[in-house]
């Protein structure tokens, strides 16, 4: 069974560009989850889509936003790229949609964005 | 994925010896937690998890205790090998299926 993949494996934008990076769950998972992974950060939560609708997001600017489409891959979309946003993009699939049952989060391998 | 920070906590341990990682969560309220290892240019893997109704759940090589009276987590790693050799991540699961990640702990499996 193909895991959660991610693309592409690193991109290198400048300041003001606008970045779009893309994941498919695992077979059958309808939750697309996003992870920022910053360096001294750890692991902060970005957003969490299911069913092609936005069910929770984190404590990031509206500049950060994405999209699910019909097939469950999912688009994280960061506007106006700025210096502090360099960091390992993470998304994570799983098959619970309302946590009540708490089915494990699972991660591709992350997008490595880089600005100069 | 890499290693977070510059400043892990780092655990060596010999090779055969049992690991012991732990960590503190933050919610009170959380119901379920994951333990995820993170090699070197790899995304966090899953490598069990426990819901707040158990103490204990053990897996192939590897044991989660919770305890939530003092909201610690542990993970122990039994016969560590070369290969466990990686960033340890706790996770705590809250509301909206928002993942809280601990710090990390690096392992070190020394031959």
């Amino acid at each position: 069974e193909a895991g959660v993949t991610q693309s592409p494996t690193h991109l290198i934008k400048t300041r003001g560009q606008q970045a779009t990076l893309r994941c498919s769950p695992i077979s059958g998972h309808t939750s697309v989850y996003w992870y920022q992974q910053a360096l001294g950060l750890g692991l902060q939560f970005l957003l969490w889509y299911d069913e092609g609708e936005e069910r929770n997001r984190g404590n990031f600017p509206p500049r950060f936003s994405g999209r699910q489409f019909p097939n469950y891959s999912s688009e994280l979309n960061v506007n106006a790229l700025e210096l502090e946003d360099s960091a390992l993009y993470l998304c994570a699939s799983s098959l619970d949609r309302t946590g009540s049952s708490n089915q494990p989060q699972h991660f591709g391998d992350g997008t490595r964005l880089s600005i100069l | 994925g890499e290693s977070v920070g510059l400043h892990l906590p780092t655990l060596s341990v010999q090779e055969g010896d049992n690991s012991i990682i732990n960590c503190a969560y933050s919610n009170s309220a959380s119901d379920y937690f994951i333990w995820y290892k993170q090699e070197s240019g790899k995304g966090p893997q899953f490598i069990i998890d426990i819901r707040s109704n158990m103490d204990k759940r053990q897996g192939q090589r590897v044991t989660v205790l919770l305890n939530k009276t003092v909201k610690h987590l542990s993970l122990q790693i039994a016969a560590t090998q070369p290969g466990d050799s990686a960033v340890y991540f706790c996770a705590e699961n809250n509301a909206g299926n928002m993942l809280t990640f601990g710090g990390g702990t690096r392992l070190m499996v020394k031959p």
